[in-house]
């Protein structure tokens, strides 16, 4: 596609549901990451993917969050048993420079409201 | 990361240019200094980047300090559609060419009245 799309745009689920967040970055681009935006606040980092494997995943916030990314493609980030404080809005950005120059490509979000 | 401070908010009136300031103290010689931006309800959006040298581009002018300790994005003219928060980020390549993160802090809310 021409941009990083993500689904669903929004979700509402209640507090103890698991939820699933889907990121398709651009064509081509090799890596891959992870973002959180509470209401109010900058971007909190969650993971970066480089092809399917994930180098950094220091920003994920607890063992309820997982991430995965197939065929240096789409990712999915899980999100198990949520708790109210995960209510936020998901970022996915992708790129494709090797180089640290590069810029990030975001898609719109996703975001997540928990009863 | 290396830590980058900026002003909480700022305003400016349309089609006047707006000169957002970023304080980089501790930069090292392998950061790079990146500006990006979000529009309400959006991603963020890539906006500019620099070494040393002042750049230029079609959204944006990155004027760097001689020291590099400080930068400043101006926007020539400012349009109610450059309301957003601006965030100025230090990207490191130390240890070579690697994807690594990119660090956001609070940003500045850029307000452009009419």
């Amino acid at each position: 596609g021409a941009g990083v799309s993500q689904s669903p745009s929004n979700k509402v689920t209640e507090k103890g549901k698991d939820v699933e967040l889907r990121c398709d970055p651009i064509s081509g681009h090799t890596a891959l990451y992870w973002y959180r935006q509470s209401l109010g606040q900058g971007l909190e980092f969650l993971i970066y993917f480089q092809g399917n494997s994930a180098p950094d995943k220091s920003g994920l916030p607890s063992d309820r969050f997982s991430a995965e990314r197939t065929g240096g493609s789409v990712s999915t980030l899980t999100i198990q048993r949520t708790q109210q404080e995960d209510s936020a809005v998901y970022l996915c950005a992708s790129t494709g420079r090797a180089s640290n120059t590069g810029e990030l490509f975001f898609g719109e979000g996703s975001r997540l409201t928990v009863l | 990361d290396a830590k980058t401070t900026q002003p909480n908010s700022m305003e400016s009136n349309e089609e006047e240019p707006v000169h957002l300031p970023c304080n980089h103290s501790t930069i090292s010689g392998t950061d790079y200094i990146h500006w990006y931006r979000q529009l309400p309800s959006q991603g963020p959006e890539y906006v500019i980047h620099g070494l040393t040298s002042n750049v230029n581009n079609r959204m944006a002018s990155l004027a760097i300090a001689e020291d590099r300790k400080s930068s400043t994005l101006i926007l020539h003219r400012a349009t109610l559609r450059d309301a957003a928060v601006y965030y100025c980020i230090l990207r490191s390549t130390a240890g070579g060419t690697s994807y690594g993160k990119l660090t956001f802090g609070q940003g500045t809310i850029l307000t452009v009245h009419p």
